[in-house]
């Protein structure tokens, strides 16, 4: 069946610092990939996400490539700020069925 | 008020008690879902409702129980919960049209957190 499989944290940067946070799935045919970020307190938002193969989803200096050959979304941000810590979970919406697949979440701190 | 809210933030219950949890969205949207999320664990993926007909049944226990009266409100039932109940209770939903595709961005609520004793 579906699945996203997603780096296990937690993650700790210093501000500035690069992240990558790697997000792999399965799935047949042609699902629609997504981020949310989770903040203390509060439910899912959507980050980004990517319809197609090779498509790039951006938002707020993060972003994530559609890489049908490798069947990854890793997420990236150049310079992560302290307001960037929060848990950030890959998902999946299959091309068929009805379900949203999560992954684990991985938690980000970033230190000043 | 926009996006989707949910009401009460916080709920403590004892395993005796009978509560609801309600969730609202002002998105204009036709399916919505229930999802737990506990400590250390995926998000699961309880309940879905598609034009006000539920459409997934994630065998979730009976002493939960949802209701959608509408394309903008949907319910869930608590009665005789056990306290490996308690989590975090999120609600979202999704701009379908013409019916479930599951292809859709969630919008999600804030969630309620249900500590029962």
């Amino acid at each position: 069946g579906d699945s996203v499989t997603q780096m296990e944290g937690p993650v700790t940067l210093s501000e500035e610092a690069f992240l990558t946070i790697n997000c792999t799935y399965t799935a047949t045919g042609y699902p629609s990939l997504f981020w949310y970020v989770q903040y203390p307190g509060e439910g899912l938002q959507l980050l980004l996400k990517a319809t197609k193969a090779d498509d790039k989803g951006s938002n707020k200096g993060f972003e994530a490539t559609y890489r049908k050959e490798t069947t990854s979304f890793h997420l990236e941000k150049g310079s992560v700020q302290v307001s960037d810590s929060a848990v950030y979970f890959c998902a999946l919406s299959g091309e068929t069925g009805n379900q949203f697949y999560f992954g684990t979440g991985t938690s980000l701190t970033v230190i000043p | 008020e926009t996006g989707v809210t949910q009401t009460p933030r916080h709920l403590v219950m004892g395993m005796t008690n009978k509560k609801s949890l309600k969730c609202e969205q002002h998105l204009g949207h036709n399916a919505m879902y229930w999802y737990k999320q506990s400590a250390k664990k995926p998000l699961e993926l309880m309940f879905v409702y598609s034009l006000e007909e539920r459409v997934e049944n994630n065998s979730v226990p009976s002493r939960f129980s949802p209701e959608c009266p509408n394309s903008s409100h949907l319910f869930l039932h608590l009665h005789t919960l056990q306290p490996e109940d308690s989590a975090l209770y999120l609600c979202a939903s999704s701009p379908l049209s013409g019916g479930y595709r599951g292809t859709d961005t969630q919008y999600f609520g804030p969630g309620t957190r249900l500590t029962v004793l």
